[in-house]
């Protein structure tokens, strides 16, 4: 099976911009995760998606946003960019097989943005 | 709230060595615990987990971690290291909310690894 993977892997904005970053999860998985990861905070939750509905919301602003379509794909989008948003961004999917308490997540190669 | 504690930021250690990464949690309930390495530029590629049963777990790579509740540790160790295991490592507990999931990581230790 082919793994995570998000596009694009590498992405240069400047503030204020907005930016939508992909990930299409492992084929039958059905819950796809965002996690941001920063020197400074290191890996924090952002979001989760199951069958096209957030159910899950980690602690960040609601420039933060996500959607995940029909066939589990999911994007999300950061508008009015800060410096601060500048991090590798990682999607994560999940079979979501048992509702999804404590399944392995499997992690794709990330997107990482730099904020100018 | 779940938390986690890698009280060691950066290791290093001679190849051929043995090798023993420290993890901490804190969890109110029984805990799903994870290892993830990550390499250089890269993702996080799951090493191990531990859910329930046996307490000493094996993966891959020649790893394996120790599930101790009374200590809420759950240390990650490897008889041998070679030089291609330097990276970072994370620890993470994962939590359900409801039916939800989400993974709570510590901050991680690099593994340097010395010829």
């Amino acid at each position: 099976k082919a793994g995570v993977t998000q596009t694009p892997r590498y992405l240069i904005k400047t503030r204020g911009q907005q930016v939508t970053l992909s990930c299409s999860p492992i084929s039958g998985h059905r819950s796809v995760s965002w996690y941001q990861q920063t020197p400074g905070q290191g890996l924090q939750f952002l979001f989760e998606y199951f069958s096209e509905t957030q159910r899950n919301k980690g602690n960040f602003p609601g420039r933060f946003s996500g959607r995940q379509f029909s066939n589990s794909r999911s994007e999300m989008n950061v508008s009015t960019l800060e410096l601060g948003d500048s991090a590798l961004y990682l999607c994560a999917s999940s079979p979501a097989a048992s509702g999804g308490a404590g399944e392995t997540q499997y992690f794709g190669p990330g997107t990482r943005l730099l904020v100018l | 709230a779940q938390s986690v504690t890698q009280p060691d930021i950066h290791i290093t250690v001679s190849e051929g060595a043995s090798l023993e990464l420290r993890c901490n949690y804190s969890y109110g309930a029984t805990p799903y615990l994870f290892w993830y390495v990550q390499s250089p530029g890269q993702g996080l590629q799951l090493l191990l987990k531990y859910f329930s049963g046996d307490t000493l777990v094996q993966g891959i790579k020649g790893f394996e971690a120790e599930f101790k509740r009374s200590q809420s540790s759950f240390n990650l160790r490897k008889p041998s290291v070679h030089w291609s295991d330097a990276a970072e490592y994370f620890c993470a507990v994962g939590a359900h909310t409801g039916t939800a999931s989400k993974l709570t990581f510590g901050t991680g230790t690099r593994l340097q690894v010395t010829l």
